[in-house]
């Protein structure tokens, strides 16, 4: 596997509070990626980052903000939770060079109440 | 903007049978890399196979094949001799500058 580690695994919150998950990376790849899953959808872009505090919104980035300070984290936040928020989060990371084969997360699973 | 779209939510296929999941994207560049990723109950994503936009040979990795039809943005996913492990959600993904998925086909395996 390529050392990605997302945390919590699981999360209940209550709406309105502020969340913020980790994805921690140890191969030093530039590249990482949020996705939500939700039934029917498959895998949206939240945001994605292509260097230190350099970060590009992806298809459904509204509620949410990133940061990166450190190549090996990437923190996603809900500034104020709320129930269509809750699904399953991905963190992704891609090699820099070739195919750009991504490796993934186990995911998170938020639940908003 | 870069789309992926997969049009079969579900599929059915018998043990040992052949079964074809379908994937067509729009994108305006001209290179690109195309996957497929399998998602068992785990919720692990495993990488199954991939393709270079550039190379006209289409992809194999054992059992999995691919339909590459560029001109038609056509990415078609084949499994051949189905075992009940194949049972999972089967994405498809694109990149191009960044990664975009389809929304997934289930496709379960009967014995």
């Amino acid at each position: 596997d390529a050392g990605i580690t997302q945390s919590p695994r699981h999360k209940v919150t209550e709406t309105g509070t502020p969340v913020t998950l980790r994805c921690h990376q140890t191969e030093n790849h530039r590249y990482m990626y949020w996705y939500r899953q939700d039934p029917g959808h498959g895998l949206r872009l939240i945001h994605y980052s292509y260097g230190v505090k350099d970060t590009d919104k992806g298809e459904v980035s509204d509620g949410y903000s990133v940061s990166r300070s450190k190549t090996e984290d990437f923190l996603l936040t809900l500034e104020s939770a709320t129930s269509s928020q809750t699904s399953v989060y991905f963190c992704a990371i891609s090699v820099d060079q070739g195919p750009r084969i991504a490796f993934f997360g186990q995911g998170t699973r938020l639940t908003v109440v | 903007a870069q789309t992926v779209t997969q049009s079969q939510p579900e599929m059915s296929v018998q043990e040992a049978e052949t079964v074809t999941l379908s994937c067509t994207y729009d994108t305006s560049e001209s290179d690109y890399y195309l996957f497929w990723y399998k998602q068992p109950p785990s919720r692990q994503m495993i990488l199954v196979i991939r393709q270079e936009a550039y190379k006209q040979q289409n992809a194999t990795e054992n059992r999995f094949s691919v339909n590459f039809q560029k001109a038609a943005k056509s990415f078609s996913l084949k499994i051949s001799d189905s075992q009940l492990g194949d049972a999972a959600m089967y994405f498809c993904a694109f990149y191009g500058n960044k990664l975009v998925f389809g929304a997934g086909t289930i496709l379960r395996v009967k014995s």
